[in-house]
């Protein structure tokens, strides 16, 4: 695609729910980022894939947070059992390793009530 | 660790002004530094790249430079007009390739009509 897309833009969890966010990146680029960005800061690093391989999930706050991206393009951020402290908005990026330019998609803006 | 901060935190100018966003970071050893604008509940926009053996880029109205050795980057835009107004993000990202970028806070820019 022309650019990283992101779904859903917006979603709204009761606590302890399951949530999945979508990142479907620019074609081509092997590099995968999740970011997670609270209000009035910048993004926080989750986690990173290079094609398939999980390269670094440091960031992943707890084992509630689980990221995939099996076959090397579409890559899915899942919560589980979301809690009040999760609500955020999840950006993903990519990159085409070689180059290193970010390019960020629009985010989910995630609420747990 | 490398950390990245962002002077100032917030700034309001007249339109037309020429303005100077600075980023510092602590780790000189980086493999390139990339400047983003955020508009209110949107993702990053990607401004500039800068690679770790140049010392500015340029784009229309907007030149970054790059002082590795001081671990220091500005953004320099001039004549800023009403749609500058964004929260402006400096991100780094390490020497060894692969590991994740580390963003400052953001300055948040108004111009001013």
């Amino acid at each position: 695609g022309a650019g990283v897309s992101q779904s859903p833009r917006y979603k709204v969890a009761k606590r302890g729910q399951d949530v999945a966010l979508r990142c479907d990146p620019i074609s081509g680029h092997v590099s995968l980022f999740w970011y997670q960005q609270a209000l009035g800061q910048g993004p926080e690093f989750l986690t990173y894939f290079q094609n398939e391989a999980q390269l670094d999930k440091s960031g992943l706050p707890s084992d509630r947070f689980f990221a995939e991206r099996p076959e090397g393009s579409v890559s899915t951020l899942k919560i589980q059992r979301t809690q009040q402290e999760d609500s955020a908005v999840y950006l993903c990026a990519s990159s085409f390793i070689g180059d290193g330019e970010l390019f960020f998609g629009e985010g989910s803006r995630l609420t747990v009530l | 660790k490398q950390e990245v901060t962002q002077i100032p935190a917030a700034l309001s100018v007249p339109e037309g002004e020429n303005l100077v966003l600075n980023c510092s970071f602590t780790d000189s050893a980086i493999y390139n530094l990339q400047w983003f604008r955020q508009d209110p509940g949107k993702g990053l926009t990607s401004l500039l790249l800068i690679q770790s053996s140049q010392r500015e880029q340029t784009s229309g109205r907007l030149n970054a430079s790059l002082d590795k050795s001081s671990g220091r980057s500005t953004l320099y835009i001039a004549a800023s007009q009403p749609g500058d107004s964004a929260t402006y993000l400096c991100a780094v990202r390490p020497g060894n390739y692969g590991q994740n970028f580390v963003f400052g806070p953001g300055t948040r820019l108004s111009v001013l009509p």
